[in-house]
């Protein structure tokens, strides 16, 4: 059974430190988004990356936010220093390749928060 | 970021009684897509939309892409306990298998009584 994963599913830090959340594609899909979820915002989405190359992170704070993909079967999303107003659930998404549905699998989510 | 608005925020039903949310945008959407989410998890897809005018069933479920490309309905007939979560519409501006961006609603929260 295919799935997204993501680590860790819950994370709990102090304003100020670095916070790394982890993303494994479903395995031969390559364009993986990034959201997160608030209360006040709703989904948001972040940034994304096909085949690795970032075609867009308008939605994201460059000043803090960072991410990467290492490789085809490793999402990064680094924020450094972390705020309280980080504090969401942030989920990764992924697509295959000539997809006909373009239907995005989410992960299951990184609750952070930022005390 | 641009959202969608959807219609209502919250409901709550008895089991058995149909279920109709709304979401409207400013702009056009080439795709449109309705995605449940349960507690502690991810949105999950339950149907898309691709043409104008667009009706589409799943089991329960019906959607439809609205004939301006500006709005969409989920219709849930016969609700079950099951149903309750979090509905989201989304909306891709992207053309089908260009796997681009999508831009979600507000959600409407579900909830249903026996």
């Amino acid at each position: 059974d295919a799935r997204v994963t993501q680590t860790p599913r819950h994370k709990v830090t102090e304003m100020g430190q670095e916070v790394t959340m982890r993303c494994q594609p479903i395995l031969g899909h390559n364009t993986v988004f990034w959201y997160r979820q608030t209360m006040m915002q709703g989904l948001e989405l972040l940034a994304y990356f096909r085949n690795r190359a970032p075609l867009d992170d308008s939605g994201m704070p460059k000043d803090r936010f960072s991410a990467e993909m290492p490789d085809a079967t490793l999402a990064t999303l680094k924020i450094q220093p972390s705020e309280p107003r980080d504090s969401a659930v942030y989920f990764c998404a992924s697509v295959g390749e000539g997809s006909s549905t373009d239907t995005q699998y989410f992960g299951p989510g990184t609750r952070l928060t930022v005390l | 970021g641009q959202q969608l608005n959807q219609s209502p925020q919250s409901m709550f039903i008895q089991e058995g009684e149909d279920v109709s949310m709304n979401c409207t945008s400013s702009s056009i959407f080439n795709t449109w897509l309705w995605y449940k989410q349960d507690p502690g998890e991810g949105p999950v897809l339950l149907i898309a939309l691709y043409k104008a005018g667009e009706l589409t069933s799943n089991g329960r479920l019906t959607a439809q892409f609205g004939i301006t490309r500006k709005d969409s309905f989920l219709n849930i007939s016969a609700s079950i306990p099951s149903d309750v979560g979090i509905y989201f519409c989304a909306g891709q501006l992207g053309l089908t298998g260009t796997a681009s961006k999508l831009t979600f609603g507000t959600g409407t929260r579900l909830q249903v009584t026996l």
